[in-house]
């Protein structure tokens, strides 16, 4: 059973909407992740929060905006999305951003009409 | 940079049987881990294996094991007794030793699917 959970399991969304994906791991890690996945390809790497301080931007475009309100949660939200946007997103924690090992939610299907 | 390769983009296997999953990687370091993750079509990414690079020993986990060989720089995943829970996308993937370097390097993934 996964210890990382993920809100909603399924998104669609209008490129004018607003809308918000969460996460949340109890494990205590310290370090977590947002992926983009496409089908049938490996997750992409968005962001990374290390002690809840954004560490990692990967040149993601500012219409995806990352929250960490605490050291348990993490949050995505999105605004003027385009319909390439459509994808996994997977969230991930790790004990602190050094460790060699990921753990991964389940993820939320994103669609963008 | 590091690469991680997955050559065969689709597997089939009899349910009961064994089947192995290659993967290959090019790095110039030393430290490293390695990983096997499954991801079946509920889309969840599952840990299936992992493997620290100064360790000789394969690791293993219940039906699951993998050939490390560091020298040539491949990391192959076994399934024995293959299941049907089995049928999934498994992705190799590589991480760097170094603290600064965090990011997963990750194959391109193959489709294991059991056949009743």
């Amino acid at each position: 059973d996964t210890e990382v959970t993920q809100t909603p399991k399924h998104l669609v969304m209008g490129m004018t909407n607003k809308k918000s994906l969460k996460c949340e791991q109890h494990m205590g890690h310290r370090a977590m992740y947002w992926y983009k996945q496409k089908a049938k390809k490996p997750p992409e790497l968005m962001f990374v929060y290390s002690y809840e301080k954004l560490s990692i931007n990967e040149s993601v475009p500012s219409r995806f905006s990352p929250e960490c309100p605490n050291s348990s949660l993490l949050n995505l939200h999105l605004h003027a999305l385009q319909p390439e946007d459509s994808a996994l997103y997977l969230c991930a924690s790790s004990q602190v951003l050094a460790t060699d090992t990921q753990y991964f939610g389940p993820g939320t299907r994103l669609t963008v009409l | 940079a590091q690469t991680v390769t997955q050559s065969q983009p689709e597997m089939s296997v009899q349910e009961a049987e064994t089947v192995t999953l290659s993967c290959t990687y090019d790095t110039s370091e030393s430290d490293y881990y390695l990983f096997w993750y499954k991801q079946p079509p509920s889309r969840q990414m599952i840990l299936v294996i992992r493997q620290e690079a100064y360790k000789q020993q394969n690791a293993t986990e219940n039906r699951f094991s993998v050939n490390f060989q560091k020298a040539a720089k491949s990391f192959s995943l076994k399934i024995s007794d293959s299941q049907l829970g089995d049928a999934a996308m498994y992705f190799c993937a590589y991480r760097s030793g170094e603290d600064s370097n965090y990011q997963l390097i990750w194959g391109a993934g193959t489709k294991l699917i059991i056949k009743p």
